[in-house]
């Protein structure tokens, strides 16, 4: 079954500077990517997706990058403030979305003045 | 920011005792998934379903696991038997069908399992 692998673990990052995340995927039928946030003590908070047709998307502050030949999606905080501080996961999957989800580990980022 | 609607948010129970969760999906959200995060992070896809059917489930959800999606009644999550193994937070997730594939989450309920 489909595999992802999300790095780095632990982003630490001051104040105004980029952070970016990267997952890489098994499965080249993988239809469906996205990126939630995850505060301490809460749920998962949809950031964006992406369908495989698109390449890049830029909303608020976020960029997706996706790259099916080497099966790379990546995610860019630019300008990055204190209330980016979260967990940060990719989310995958086939188009049958009956599927769920299939997750990376989680990326911790900290952002610090 | 999602709607999904999870209770209780922690949930305290003995081996053995019978554990229970619930989810009231976004409006107009006909498809609901449940997971299971545990403290590592790593995410297991559980169960869903649409409207009232069973999509998909995996083999763990069919032995100790039941779910139900009920008529005008919140989702729901229930482990008959808790085990230690099944402390973890429990996200319940809708979307809308047939193609969109965005999922919106609930802020999970934590059990507990002493």
């Amino acid at each position: 079954g489909e595999q992802v692998e999300q790095r780095p673990p632990h982003l630490s990052v001051r104040e105004g500077d980029s952070a970016i995340i990267i997952c890489t995927y098994t499965d080249s039928a993988t239809a469906y990517f996205s990126w939630y946030k995850q505060e301490a003590g809460a749920g998962l908070q949809l950031l964006m997706s992406v369908l495989s047709n698109v390449d890049r998307k830029e909303e608020q502050g976020l960029t997706v990058l996706l790259n099916k030949k080497d099966k790379r999606l990546s995610l860019n905080l630019t300008a990055a403030h204190p209330g980016d501080s979260a967990v940060y996961f990719c989310a995958v999957s086939a188009r049958n979305y009956a599927q769920g989800l299939t997750f990376g580990l989680g990326t911790r980022v900290s952002v610090f003045p | 920011n999602s709607k999904v609607i999870q209770t209780p948010r922690y949930l305290v129970k003995g081996q053995g005792q019978k554990a229970k969760m619930r989810c009231i999906p976004e409006k107009g959200h006909p498809v609901v998934f449940w997971y299971q995060q545990n403290k590592n992070n790593e995410f297991k896809f559980l169960i869903n379903f649409q409207n009232q059917e069973v999509l998909q489930q995996i083999d763990m959800t069919e032995k100790r696991f039941s779910a139900e999606c009920p008529s005008n009644s919140p989702c729901s999550l229930e482990i008959q038997s808790s085990e230690a193994g099944d402390s973890a937070l429990y996200l319940c997730a809708s979307s809308l069908p047939g193609g969109r594939y965005e999922q919106y989450f609930g802020p999970g309920t934590r059990l507990t399992v002493l």
